[in-house]
Order: C-alpha cells, then structure tokens, then sequence
C-alpha cells in the first residue's frame, strides 16, 4: 500500500533552516509529481510546492519562492524541502503528498515545524 | 492567487444533506475541471474525497458528490452520518505558476 512518511520538522529559531524528508513507498516514486502542502495551527491548507517526476518541472508558492527549494531523489523514493531564511509565518504542519493528475491522492502523517521569533 | 471561498461553517442533523460552496475565479475553479475535495478529521492527514470536480475515488463512500457551475463547486453529503463532522477542504488546479489553490476550509458539524 501506499506509504509517505515524513521527517525533519522541530523548532527552529527565525532566519534558520530545517530540510524536511519523505520517504515514499508502495509505488514507482519516480513515475509520480509530488507536493509539499503546509497548514498553520488552526489555520487551512496551503499548497507550497510541487515537482515533476524527473525533477522539471517545479513550482512554488509565492509566500516561499526563493527561500524554499525542493527536491528529489528517486533512488532513494524520497523528496525533500530545504527551508531557509524561516519565519515564524512559516510555523506549520508540512505534509508531503502525491500527485495523480491534477489532485492529491495519498497524504503523509505530517511533520510540525516551529519557528520561534 | 487568491484562496478559494468557502463558508465557515455548515451543520445539519443525521440523514439530512448538506452543500458545500466552493467559490473562486474563471482563472481557476471556472477554467478547469480540476477541483478536488479533501475531509480531514481533527489530528489527521486530509483525504481525498472527490477529484476532477464529480470523480470519487474507490473506497469513498456515494453519499459525497460534486458538481460545479460556472465559477463555483459544490460538495454534497447526503445521509449526514457523525463520521462525517470534519473540516472540508476544495482545491482548484490555476495552470499559473502557482499552480494549485485551497479553499478557505469549511468545518462540518452533525447536530
């Protein structure tokens, strides 16, 4: 079955930065896009960023564009979010999911990030 | 890009039906046919409810369906069950840079 597991979150002092991983299995990584989606406490959801299964195409947020890189590694069925200059905006839960066409079909658990200021 | 409207709250009584709006723009819920819905219940990972506006994925019980007209989508669950109180998210792909945007969420209460 489909599995995403995400790691990497904690608390992190603002102009820092975190790189959240998550390991992907029950399927051809490779052959999926993937996304980072985040959601501040008691807040909605947030799409933040997305990459293809050969690593282009890529998109971002404008709320992270230029602080925040994605990535990938389909060796090792893993996606990653490196986070840098961090904000307390940026506290939230990150979740990693996987793409099948235009929608979202499979969520990890999710991983807390905390920004302090 | 904006988020997409929703209400903030809809409730309704066991066995009613229940309407969840979806509004945005012709650049994004008007122009595609790929709004999606996700139900995330407190403490959990969203899922996946309805995808490519009307589609329900296998496994997602046939009381929730969706629709859309014009730039607004809907979601429907019919035979309200307590299982279903959660907060309710719709999605819309924008074919912009920033390619996806969420809904302001709508919590679901059973009375």
């Amino acid at each position: 079955q489909v599995q995403l597991v995400e790691s990497g979150g904690g608390l992190v002092k603002a102009g820092g930065s975190l790189r959240l991983s998550c390991v992907a299995s029950g399927f051809t990584f490779s052959d999926h896009y993937m996304s980072w989606i985040r959601q501040a406490p008691g807040k909605g959801l947030e799409w933040v960023s997305y990459i293809s299964g050969s690593d282009f195409p890529i998109y971002y947020a404008d709320s992270v564009k230029g602080r925040f890189t994605i990535s990938r590694d389909n060796a090792k069925n893993s996606l990653y979010l490196q986070m840098n200059s961090l904000r307390a905006e940026d506290t939230a839960v990150y979740y990693c999911a996987r793409n099948y066409y235009e929608y979202l079909d499979y969520w990890g658990q999710g991983t807390l990030v905390t920004v302090s200021s | 890009q904006s988020a997409l409207t929703q209400p903030a709250s809809v409730s309704g009584s066991p066995g009613q039906s229940i309407t969840i709006s979806c509004t945005g723009t012709s650049s994004d819920v008007g122009g595609y046919n790929y709004v999606s819905w996700y139900q995330q219940h407190p403490g959990k990972a969203p899922k996946l409810m309805i995808y490519d506006v009307s589609n329900r994925p296998s496994g997602v019980s046939n009381r929730f369906s969706g629709s859309k007209s014009g730039n607004t989508a809907s979601l429907t669950i019919s035979g309200l069950q307590a299982e279903d109180e959660a907060d309710y998210y719709c999605t819309s792909y924008t074919g912009s840079i920033t390619l996806y945007v969420f809904g302001t969420g709508t919590k679901v209460t059973v009375l």
